[in-house]
C-alpha cells in the first residue's frame, strides 16, 4: 500500500483566498484524522471521522474551516478565506477500528503559506 | 489547564549511550500514552503504546515505562544509532475513543 496520501505538498496563497487540501488514507482504514502542526503549538487535532462520519470537529479554529469524507478514500479540509495565521503543516491520519488510540498512519503533510 | 510537556531544549547524546525523553502531563488520567517518531519534511510514525495498567513497554531496542502517580512517561532508546535522530513525539488519550493529544516533540541528535 502507498500509504496515506496528501495533496498538494506545499500551498502558497494569498490572504483571503480558498484553500482545498486532500487526503487519501489507507485502503481498509476506516478512521481519518485531519491535524495541523505549529512550531508554537505543536501538533493539534482539528477533526476526526468514523466510516465518513465526523465525530469530534472541537479542533476545528473557526467556521472558516470545514471538512468532508463524501467516501471512504478521499477527505478535503477547505480553509475559506484563508489567513496568514492559517500558515502550518496539515497532516491527513488514517488506522483501522473506531478508538482513537489504534495506531494512526499519517501522510507526508501540506505545507500552506498564506502570505 | 491540562498540560503535556516534552523537554523544548534537543537533546544531544553520544553514540552507543542510552537516551532518554520524557513526557510529563498534568490534569490528566490517560488511559493511554503513544510515541511517535517525526523527521524533518514528514509525518509522524507511531512507535509504541502502553496502557494505564501497564509498567513498561519494550520493542527492540525501545521501551516505554508509564507512571501514572508521578504523571510521566519515560522513552528509552538503548544502543543509540545517528539514525535515531529525530524529534520523538508523545501522546495521551483519556478514554480508549476519546481524541489524543500530543505534546510538542523533544529533539534528539546522536552523535556519531
Amino acid at each position: 500500500d502507498a500509504g496515506v496520501i496528501q495533496s498538494p505538498r506545499h500551498e502558497v496563497t494569498e490572504m483571503g483566498q480558498e484553500v482545498t487540501l486532500r487526503c487519501k488514507p489507507i485502503s481498509g482504514h476506516n478512521s481519518l484524522f485531519w491535524y495541523r502542526q505549529t512550531m508554537m503549538r505543536g501538533l493539534e487535532l482539528l477533526i476526526y471521522f468514523n466510516n465518513n462520519v465526523p465525530i469530534d470537529d472541537s479542533g476545528m479554529p473557526e467556521d472558516r474551516f470545514s471538512a468532508k469524507m463524501p467516501n471512504a478514500s478521499f477527505s478535503t479540509l477547505k480553509i475559506q478565506p484563508s489567513e496568514p495565521r492559517d500558515s502550518a503543516v496539515y497532516f491527513c491520519a488514517s488506522s483501522w477500528g473506531a478508538l482513537t488510540w489504534n495506531i494512526q498512519y499519517f501522510g507526508a503533510g501540506t505545507r500552506l503559506s498564506v502570505l | 489547564s491540562q498540560k503535556i510537556e516534552q523537554n523544548s531544549e534537543a537533546l544531544n547524546i553520544q553514540e552507543g549511550k542510552t537516551a532518554t525523553l520524557t513526557c510529563n502531563y498534568t490534569n490528566y488520567s490517560p488511559a493511554y500514552l503513544q510515541w511517535y517518531r517525526q523527521d524533518p519534511g514528514r509525518g509522524p510514525v507511531f512507535l509504541l503504546l502502553i496502557r494505564e495498567n501497564e509498567k513498561e513497554k519494550r520493542k527492540e531496542r525501545l521501551k516505554v515505562t508509564f507512571d501514572t502517580t508521578l504523571k510521566q512517561s519515560l522513552f528509552h532508546i538503548t544502543a543509540s544509532q545517528p539514525a535515531d535522530s529525530a524529534t520523538y513525539l508523545c501522546a495521551l488519550g483519556v478514554n480508549r475513543d476519546d481524541k489524543i493529544i500530543f505534546g510538542k516533540g523533544t529533539r534528539l541528535h546522536i552523535l556519531p
